[in-house]
C-alpha cells in the first residue's frame, strides 16, 4: 500500500514571494504519477500540476513548479510570486500506474497555505 | 469544469437513519469515486466504480454501500448513519486509463452532520 505524508500542517508566505510545500510517499511501485490538488476555502477540488515518475524533468505550470525526488521519494511544489488567491489548503496525491488500480489516488493530509497581503 | 453535481450539498439528519448522496455526471467518464474528507486525513477513498455494475472498496468502506446501475449516476449510501460518518464527501470522475495521468475531476462535496 502507498502512503503519502505532508508533514507541514500549515505554512505562511508574504505576498509576492515564493513558498515551498513538502511531500514525502512510500511505493515500491516504480510506474506512478504524482499531483498536487489545491483546495480554496470555495471546497472546490483543483488540479495545481502532475507529475510522471518516469519523467526525470520537473513539472512547471506557470508559477507552480515542482521538485521531483524519485529516489528520496519526494515531491515538493514551489509556488513564486505568491498570490492572495493562492491561500488554500494543498494535498499531494499517489496513482499508482496499472490495470489494478483504477486511477485510485492515495492523499496527504493536506497542507493549509495563507497568504498575507 | 467536468460535469458532476453532487446532491445534496448539505444535509443533516439523525444517527440510525440511512442515508443516500448522488453524484451525477456527464461526461460519460468510466471511473467514479467516492471519498471523504475529514481533519488530518485528507481524502480517503471510500469505493470506487470502473464500471456500470462494477465497484469495489477503498480504505474506509464499512459503514457504507454503493451502486452504479448507468453510467452517469453513483450512489453512496449510509445504511445506519453514525456520528463517526459527520464528514464532506466528495465524488471524483476519471476517464484515463489506468495507465494514464489524467486526473481526476471533482464535485464539489456533500457536507454531511450526522447528529
Amino acid at each position: 500500500a502507498q502512503t503519502v505524508t505532508q508533514s507541514q500542517p500549515e505554512m505562511s508566505v508574504q505576498e509576492a514571494e515564493t513558498v515551498t510545500l513538502s511531500c514525502t510517499y512510500d511505493t515500491s511501485e516504480n510506474n506512478y504519477y504524482l499531483f498536487w490538488y489545491k483546495q480554496p476555502p470555495s471546497r472546490q477540488m483543483i488540479l495545481v500540476i502532475r507529475q510522471e515518475a518516469y519523467k526525470q524533468q520537473n513539472a512547471t505550470e506557470n508559477r507552480f513548479s515542482v521538485n521531483f525526488q524519485k529516489a528520496a521519494k519526494s515531491f515538493s511544489l514551489k509556488i513564486s510570486d505568491s498570490q492572495l488567491g493562492d491561500t488554500a489548503m494543498y494535498f499531494c496525491a499517489f496513482f499508482r500506474a496499472g490495470g489494478t488500480s483504477y486511477g485510485k489516488l492515495t492523499f496527504g493530509q493536506g497542507t493549509i497555505l495563507t497568504v498575507h497581503p | 469544469d467536468a460535469g458532476i453535481t453532487q446532491s445534496p450539498r448539505h444535509k443533516v439528519t439523525e444517527t440510525g437513519t440511512p442515508v443516500t448522496l448522488r453524484c451525477h455526471q456527464t461526461e460519460n467518464h468510466r471511473y467514479m469515486y467516492w471519498y471523504r474528507q475529514d481533519p488530518g486525513h485528507g481524502l480517503r477513498l471510500i469505493h470506487y466504480s470502473y464500471g456500470v455494475k462494477d465497484t469495489d472498496k477503498g480504505e474506509v468502506s464499512d459503514g457504507y454501500s454503493v451502486s452504479r446501475s448507468k453510467t452517469e449516476d453513483f450512489l453512496l449510501t449510509l445504511e445506519s448513519a453514525t456520528s463517526s460518518q459527520t464528514s464532506v464527501y466528495f465524488c471524483a470522475i476519471s476517464h484515463g486509463t489506468p495507465y494514464s495521468n489524467q486526473p481526476q475531476h471533482f464535485g464539489d462535496g456533500t457536507r454531511l452532520s450526522i447528529l
